[in-house]
């Protein structure tokens, strides 16, 4: 069982370069998440999606945008990448419920130079 | 604005030391759950607590949930050098009817053999 898979693992992006960061899970899940990850720091929320066709805004959603054509796929895009965007990035999926486990993909460690 | 507070941000002990780490917020949760993250590897889910007071014990580490339901510890008893990484604590924010998993900036502890 995969779980959720994230590629790529590693990239270096130009500034101004546009770039998507895919996810999927196989484990049927409506609930995906896309955090961020500073040095040393906690998880900050993207965007995040209760299921297929719906997705919506969380903390830091200036400069992604995100589709969730399928329950499985959920795909970060970076349009205009900037050196604020170095980061590492990292998906999760979840069952329905308040309570329930969200799984985390192995992170997607992005530079912007 | 944090919604979930965590002190203290960093933590270096000895091996065999105890320890608590705190998640404060004044928001009311219906449950916190706390992630363990290695380095260079995604969160993974140490416990889910539910019910205000209540105290769930994983091996060596405490958990307990505030009876109010706005904060929790973790303690960590006789800590050991693979108990290294970064704790978070997390909890779900509703928003209508979806929600949202937020998480804390987390404590970085280091264990020294």
């Amino acid at each position: 069982n995969a779980g959720v898979t994230q590629t790529p693992k590693f990239r270096i992006l130009k500034i101004g370069q546009s770039m998507t960061l895919q996810c999927t899970q196989d484990m049927n899940h409506n609930y995906m998440y896309w955090y961020r990850q500073d040095p040393g720091m906690g998880l900050k929320l993207i965007y995040y999606s209760v299921g297929a066709g719906i997705t919506d805004k969380g903390e830091v959603p200036n400069g992604y945008n995100v589709s969730r054509s399928t329950t499985e796929d959920f795909p970060l895009r970076l349009e205009l990448a900037a050196p604020s965007q170095t980061s590492v990035y990292f998906c999760a999926s979840k069952r329905d419920g308040l309570n329930t486990e969200a799984f985390f993909g192995q992170g997607t460690r992005l530079t912007v130079v | 604005t944090q919604l979930l507070e965590q002190s203290p941000q960093f933590l270096s002990i000895q091996e065999g030391e105890n320890l608590t780490v705190y998640c404060n917020s004044s928001s009311v949760f219906s449950s916190l759950q706390w992630y363990r993250q290695e380095p260079g590897e995604g969160p993974v889910l140490l416990v889910t607590v539910v019910t205000g007071g209540e105290v769930k014990k994983l091996k060596r580490l405490t958990f307990q949930f505030g009876d109010a339901r706005k904060d929790s510890s973790l303690h960590i008893t006789a800590a050991q050098p693979g108990d290294t990484g970064l704790y978070l604590c997390a909890g779900a924010v509703s928003g209508g009817s979806n929600y949202k998993l937020t998480f804390g900036k987390g404590t970085l502890l280091t264990v020294n053999p």
